[in-house]
């Protein structure tokens, strides 16, 4: 079972701004520990988007932006660009679990 | 530049046994917790285990408790995962990854590098 729950998909059109929510707990993301998100391109592993709510590693473009609020977690994309498609993946840590959960994942269209 | 490959992926019966390895590069190995991170096909990542910095600490999602083992070697800087009683549902892509911190159950932690996986298929 995933305890962070995402929209299956959204989409937008090349340079709209979509938002991802990631749905928590109180054990959870309710319990202060950090989201990172994860971009997944079609084909490959996943890369390190977001890390603790707000930050992006080198190299990784401003379009991208992380918030957290409550037992919920939000990115942002801006300036939607066609190599944005990808699945999209909330991470965390859950203290009544005792263990890390991915969210179920967002498939980003461009139109 | 950090690097990780995993090896050791394949085809395997039901109730059989496989081990994979995770080779480390371009960090200092014991100074990192490691992960195994899983995904089967068209489905999404599921965590699987994680070990710490030292080896003297190890962790594993309910599903893969009690079949599954994690390890480390600092002598050739390698990650394991050595997967016992394989079900059709183990079936999956498997990702190492570095975690963040050291401990392996660091509330904070999150994966970066990641490895470019390895496939498990579980089938008679």
């Amino acid at each position: 079972q995933s305890v962070l729950t995402q929209p299956p998909s959204v989409s937008g059109a090349p340079g709209q701004r979509v938002t991802i929510s990631c749905t928590g707990s109180s054990s959870n993301i309710g319990a202060g520990h950090d989201v990172h998100w994860y971009q997944q391109l079609p084909g490959t592993a996943p890369k390190l988007l977001i890390y603790a709510n707000t930050n992006r590693p080198s190299g990784v473009p401003d379009r991208f932006s992380g918030s957290k609020s409550g037992t919920s977690a939000s990115l942002a994309i801006s300036g939607l660009q066609a190599e944005d498609e990808a699945d999209y993946y909330c991470q965390s840590y859950d203290s009544s679990l005792t263990g890390y959960f991915f969210g179920t994942g967002t498939k980003v269209t461009v139109l | 530049e950090v690097q990780l490959v995993e090896s050791g992926g394949g085809l395997v019966q039901p109730g059989g046994s496989l081990r994979l390895s995770c080779a480390a590069s371009g960090f200092t190995f014991s100074s990192h917790a490691l992960t195994w991170v899983r995904q089967a096909p068209g489905k999404g990542l599921e965590w699987v285990s994680s070990i710490s910095g030292s080896g003297g600490t190890s962790y594993y999602a309910d599903s893969v408790k009690g079949r599954f083992t994690i390890s480390r070697d600092k002598s050739k800087n390698t990650l394991f995962l050595q997967m016992n009683s394989l079900r059709a549902e183990d079936t999956a892509a498997y990702y190492c990854a570095r975690a963040s911190g050291i401990a392996g159950a660091g509330a904070l932690d999150w994966f970066d590098p990641w490895g470019q996986g390895t496939l498990v298929a579980v089938s008679s």
